[in-house]
């Protein structure tokens, strides 16, 4: 079953507004990956995170690795219609094989 | 060059019939994988490569079958398709198939059974 929980499915967003997607795992997580897809692309790599706690920042976006390394959060501030897709998170429990949270997908209201 | 390119990107076809898709990477990785893409969006892990090596075989009907003539190239053959197979079909390779590979994928091989 699927290992890695992520919400929200859906992100209706306002442009210039701030959002979070969430992602959790029942398990410890050696790392955690996140990916965007654009409409009708394929998901691109966007960071990892390893450490406990750590926390990394590119331009709008700013990812987040929980203390107990099972959730991971993505926070992008003042969203622009660019920031339209669908946001994936992938964990490794156990330094197992990756598992893809469900997505959380984003649109943008002008 | 495209760094995982797959083959083709579309394919519309009869149930029953059997087709094959095919990806190549350039990036030198060792390990490659499908993955499978629903109409929600979800992934979903098929199989995956290490050096020519299945190392994970999910919960796939055996229609399903992968096959990796060297480490560049994993295909994937599906046999007497059926409508629930209907999906996108992503390649993707990493350097490493522990802790610190990340994917590239391809740009998706959309399959649509009739």
């Amino acid at each position: 079953g699927q290992q890695v929980m992520q919400i929200p499915q859906y992100q209706h967003v306002q442009e210039g507004e701030d959002f979070t997607t969430y992602c959790n795992s029942s398990t410890t997580l050696s790392n955690i990956q996140w990916y965007k897809q654009r409409p009708g692309g394929h998901p691109v790599f966007l960071i990892q995170l390893v450490k406990s706690g750590e926390v990394k920042k590119q331009k709008r976006l700013t990812f987040q690795f929980g203390e107990a390394k099972k959730n991971s959060s993505l926070h992008i501030t003042a969203t622009q219609t660019t920031d339209v897709g669908t946001y994936f998170c992938a964990g490794r429990p156990n330094d197992y094989k990756l598992s893809f949270g469900a997505g959380t997908t984003v649109t943008v209201r002008a | 060059d495209t760094a995982v390119s797959q083959t083709p990107k579309y394919l519309v076809t009869q149930m029953g019939n059997d087709k094959s898709i095919k990806c190549e990477q350039n990036l030198g990785h060792d390990t490659m994988y499908w993955y499978k893409q629903d109409s929600k969006k979800f992934l979903k892990i098929m199989f995956s490569y290490n050096n020519k090596e299945l190392i994970i075989n999910e919960t796939v009907p055996n229609r399903f079958s992968p096959k990796s003539p060297d480490k560049a190239h994993l295909n994937l053959h599906i046999n007497s398709l059926e409508l629930g197979d209907s999906a996108v079909y992503f390649c993707a390779s990493s350097q490493e198939a522990g802790v610190a590979g990340e994917l590239f994928f391809g740009e998706g091989s959309r399959l649509t059974v009739l």
